[in-house]
């Protein structure tokens, strides 16, 4: 059973520019959480899809969005990056639904700004 | 943003020896969840605990669920090199926040061989 699987691992950005990343749960799975991960903040929930609609979001600006399609892979962009914007960027998926079952991370995203 | 308190921030242990760490919040959790990262990768699941006071066991690594739920705590018995890593304890609140977790700030393990 193929685990989570997040695209590109790697990615170098320029401040102002937009960047839009990938994630494909294991299968069956209809729910995706991304959550952003840094030295200082440690692990942040940023949002959470479930059947294509965005369930929760946590406290992070407008610049930050989401989505998530009819295949359950979902995709995050960022507009307008600044450098605190540098990051690992991981998502979850789960079975979404009941009190049961862990969540599952892909490898993450590692975007840095310059 | 909240985050649960864990401790000990780091830890350096000679192989062999039993390591505990623990987590503890403000609020209350209806599931504990530990995780193990590796440089460069994603948290790994370890233990999952779904009800106040569940003890539960996966090889040498052991958990329990506090009876406040408000806290988790997890044992590592006969500590191994491959051990090392960043362990965090994660919670969810009840009701609708399914995919959200909260997290603890992890905790460094180094063993000595």
């Amino acid at each position: 059973k193929a685990g989570v699987t997040q695209t590109p691992r790697y990615l170098i950005k320029t401040r102002g520019q937009q960047v839009t990343l990938s994630c494909s749960p294991i299968s069956g799975h209809r729910s995706v959480s991304w959550y952003q991960q840094t030295p200082g903040q440690g692990l942040q929930f940023l949002f959470e899809y479930f059947s294509e609609t965005q369930r929760n979001k946590g406290n992070f600006p407008g610049r930050f969005s989401g989505r998530q399609f009819s295949n359950s892979r979902s995709e995050m962009n960022v507009s307008t990056l600044e450098l605190g914007d540098s990051a690992l960027y991981l998502c979850a998926s789960s079975l979404g639904q009941g009190v049961s079952g862990g969540y599952t991370f892909g490898s993450g995203t590692r975007l840095t700004v310059v | 943003g909240q985050q649960l308190n864990q401790s000990p921030q780091s830890m350096f242990i000679q192989e062999g020896e039993d390591v505990s760490m623990n987590c503890t919040s403000s609020s209350i959790f209806n599931t504990w969840l530990w995780y193990k990262q590796d440089p460069g990768e994603g948290p790994v699941l370890l233990i999952a605990l779904y009800k106040a006071g569940e003890l539960t066991s996966n090889g040498r690594l052991t958990a329990q669920f506090g009876i406040t739920r408000k806290d988790s705590f997890l044992n590592i018995s006969a500590s191994i090199p491959s051990d090392v890593g960043i362990y965090f304890c994660a919670g969810r609140y009840g009701g609708t926040s399914y995919g959200k977790l909260t997290f603890g700030q992890g905790t460094i393990l180094t063993v000595h061989p």
